[in-house]
């Protein structure tokens, strides 16, 4: 079964500066997908960031970039420029490549606290 | 665009009683989606409809949970009895075709319950 490991359940950063959250998975598939979810006071789930298993190169979306490393199964998040409503859970997630199937399975977050 | 709608937001009740969640996704959206959130913990999927078709149920608890996408629009989920066990966060999310693993889902803001 897979599993995804969030080994820090909270983190600080400074406002505008760089913080980075940690994730490990473990799986014996080779094509799966991973995403980094925001979750903020009101509950909602946003979608931050999403790396394909195939592709090396790592995936940014302006402040927000990963560092996938597929042979360890790690995929951290790494924050530039931390903003206060950058402050949140943020939950690493995986799902397997099998079209319309395919399990989101969750890890069990980081609370990201920002510092004015 | 109008996001996921979900009601109630807050939900109190004792053990052994009855309660249902509504959920309406974003229009045009095939794929719905059930996940339970307990306190301190990522979220679990509990159901996914694609269309007004089950695609995965494998982790609802059918003794007790049952849940209804009609005319592959709006979805109620149902807890009968509850159990203490059962407070949690319950999430509705949707995406727009379910058909690959990488699809971004929009999630609703969640109904939270206690149950006494």
């Amino acid at each position: 079964a897979q599993t995804v490991t969030q080994s820090q359940p909270e983190m600080s950063v400074q406002e505008a500066e760089t913080v980075t959250l940690s994730c490990t998975y473990d799986t014996s598939e080779s094509d799966y997908y991973l995403f980094w979810y925001k979750q903020p006071p009101s509950r909602q789930m946003i979608l931050v960031i999403r790396q394909e298993a195939y592709k090396q190169q790592n995936a940014t979306e302006n402040r927000f970039s990963v560092n996938f490393q597929k042979a360890a199964k790690s995929f951290s998040l790494k924050i530039s420029d931390s903003q206060l409503g950058d402050a949140a859970m943020y939950f690493c997630a995986y799902r397997r490549n099998e079209g319309s199937q395919g399990n989101l399975i969750f890890g069990k977050g980081t609370k990201l606290s920002v510092k004015p | 665009e109008a996001g996921v709608a979900q009601s109630p937001r807050y939900k109190i009740i004792e053990k052994r009683q009855s309660v249902a969640f509504w959920c309406n996704p974003i229009s045009g959206h095939a794929t719905l989606y059930w996940y339970q959130q307990i306190l301190g913990q990522g979220p679990k999927l509990l159901i996914q409809f694609q269309n007004n078709g089950v695609v995965d149920d494998s982790q609802l608890p059918k003794d007790r949970f049952s849940a209804e996408r009609l005319k592959g629009v709006d979805s109620t989920l149902k807890i009968q009895p509850a159990k203490l066990e059962d407070s949690a966060v319950y999430l509705c999310a949707s995406s727009p075709r379910g058909a690959g693993a990488n699809e971004k889902l929009f999630f609703g803001s969640g109904t939270q319950l206690s149950v006494l």
